[in-house]
């Protein structure tokens, strides 16, 4: 079974700062999507950022990115020039290729942005 | 708003009784999931749809829970004879499937369920 991994249950930022987020996960699969999710107080969880298993260029939106490793099944995100509406809750979460689209979600951590 | 809509936000529910959640996706998405999150927890797995053919469910999901898609739109989730430990956020999320391509998942906000 797949598991994810966030070991930091909680961080802080200075705004403006950078911060990355550590995630890890277990998979036999060689091909699997990973993504980030974000989910701010009372409010929906969103997407972030997606990573597909097969492309080797870590993915990339605007201030965020991921660090993909592969064979380290490690798959971190850094928040560049952070601002305090990227406050929230931080999930990473695994999903298989193929028809079964379900997700494998790691504890999260809760990002606190200081002013 | 063409988002995912969950009803209702917030349910206060005596142990033992029933209670329903319902969950409309975006419309022209065939898949329909349901998640449920514990406090401290990432959402967990339950249960999810295509059109109206429920393809997986968790083990997470006792007898006591039901999940419906009668006309594949919108879905409920009924929770029968609730125990404290059913008290979490439920989380409904649809996608769009077409055997494919496989795209990321739309959340609702969620329906947080107290039993007391």
């Amino acid at each position: 079974a797949q598991t994810v991994t966030q070991s930091q249950p909680e961080m802080s930022v200075q705004e403006a700062e950078t911060v990355t987020l550590s995630c890890t996960y277990d998979t036999s699969e060689s091909d699997y999507y990973l993504f980030w999710y974000k989910q701010p107080p009372s409010r929906q969880m969103i997407l972030v950022i997606r990573q597909e298993a097969y492309k080797q260029q870590n993915a990339t939106e605007n201030r965020f990115s991921v660090n993909f490793q592969k064979a380290a099944k490690s798959f971190s995100l850094k928040i560049s020039d952070s601002q305090l509406g990227d406050a929230a809750m931080y999930f990473c979460a695994y999903r298989p290729t193929g028809a079964n689209s379900k997700l494998t979600f790691g504890k999260g951590i809760t990002l606190s942005v200081r002013p | 708003d063409t988002g995912v809509s969950q009803d209702p936000r917030h349910k206060i529910t005596k142990r033992g009784q029933n209670v329903t959640f319902r969950c409309d996706p975006i419309s022209e998405h065939n898949r329909l999931y349901w998640y449920r999150q514990t406090l401290g927890q990432g959402p967990e797995f339950l249960t999810y749809f295509q059109n109206e053919a429920q393809l997986e469910k968790s083990r997470l999901l006792s007898d006591r829970f039901s999940a419906e898609r009668p006309k594949g739109s919108f879905s409920t989730l009924e929770i029968q004879r609730t125990e404290q430990g059913d008290s979490a956020m439920y989380l409904c999320a649809s996608s769009p499937f077409t055997g494919l391509m496989n795209t990321e998942a739309f959340f609702g906000q969620g329906t947080r369920l107290t039993v007391v």
